[in-house]
């Protein structure tokens, strides 16, 4: 089966860094582009960026172009997202998501990860 | 890379058809075959219902067609049922591995 499964829920103070993660199974992990997309409470999905595993190569939204990083590690088929210093703003849901092989869409989601920044 | 504009709501009677729409510029929608459609569930994943504007994925029920007409795509879904009622995100590619999705629709079965 092909799936994506993210790390548990995290809580974090203002200030704080923070790397979840997203690993893939059932595919080639390397060969397919993974995306990040957030949820703000009660909000819609926002594109955050997408990174391609087999050489690294990242793209970003303008909105979150050095407000997070996006990095992988094929050896253990998983992807991350990071955060050096959170913000209260940063509360929401994260999903990762896997470009589909048959065109610019995403057909596998993560269950998504929950993290809450809060003093 | 503003998000695609789609109306907050929508509803229907079970049978009948509804129509989301999807509105973006000729950067996103109009300028790629690539627009895809999303059903959420609350507390839930998204799931892709439609991709290449047009095109269902194995196990997506027919009720559910794409389709775009210059800078706007839009999403159908016939035979409306209960299990319908959620909210439907559209999405475009952008060019360069970059993607933007809308703001999100809450459908509604009456």
């Amino acid at each position: 089966e092909v799936q994506l499964v993210q790390s548990g829920a995290e809580v974090k103070k203002p200030g704080e860094s923070l790397k979840i993660s997203c690993k893939g199974s059932g595919y080639s992990f390397s060969s397919f582009l993974i995306g990040w997309v957030r949820q703000m409470p009660g909000k819609g999905l926002e594109w955050m960026g997408i990174i391609y595993p087999a050489d690294s190569d990242t793209r970003y939204s303008p909105s979150f172009q050095g407000q997070v990083t996006v990095s992988a590690d094929t050896s253990i088929s998983t992807a991350y997202l990071q955060w050096s210093s959170l913000r209260a703003s940063d509360t929401a849901m994260y999903y990762c998501a896997r470009r589909s092989p048959l065109t610019d869409a995403f057909d596998i989601w993560g269950q998504g990860t929950v993290v809450t920044v809060s003093s | 890379q503003s998000a695609l504009t789609q109306p907050a709501s929508v509803s229907g009677s079970p049978g009948q058809s509804i129509t989301i729409s999807c509105s973006g510029t000729s950067s996103d929608v109009g300028g790629f075959n690539y627009v895809s459609w999303y059903q959420q569930y609350p507390g839930k994943a998204p799931k892709l219902m439609i991709y290449d504007v047009n095109k269902r994925p194995s196990g997506v029920s027919s009720r559910f067609s794409g389709s775009k007409s210059g800078n706007t795509a839009s999403l159908t879904i016939s035979g409306l049922q209960a299990e319908d009622e959620a909210d439907y995100y559209c999405g475009s590619y952008t060019g360069s591995s970059t993607w933007v999705f809308g703001g999100g629709t809450k459908m509604t079965v009456l």
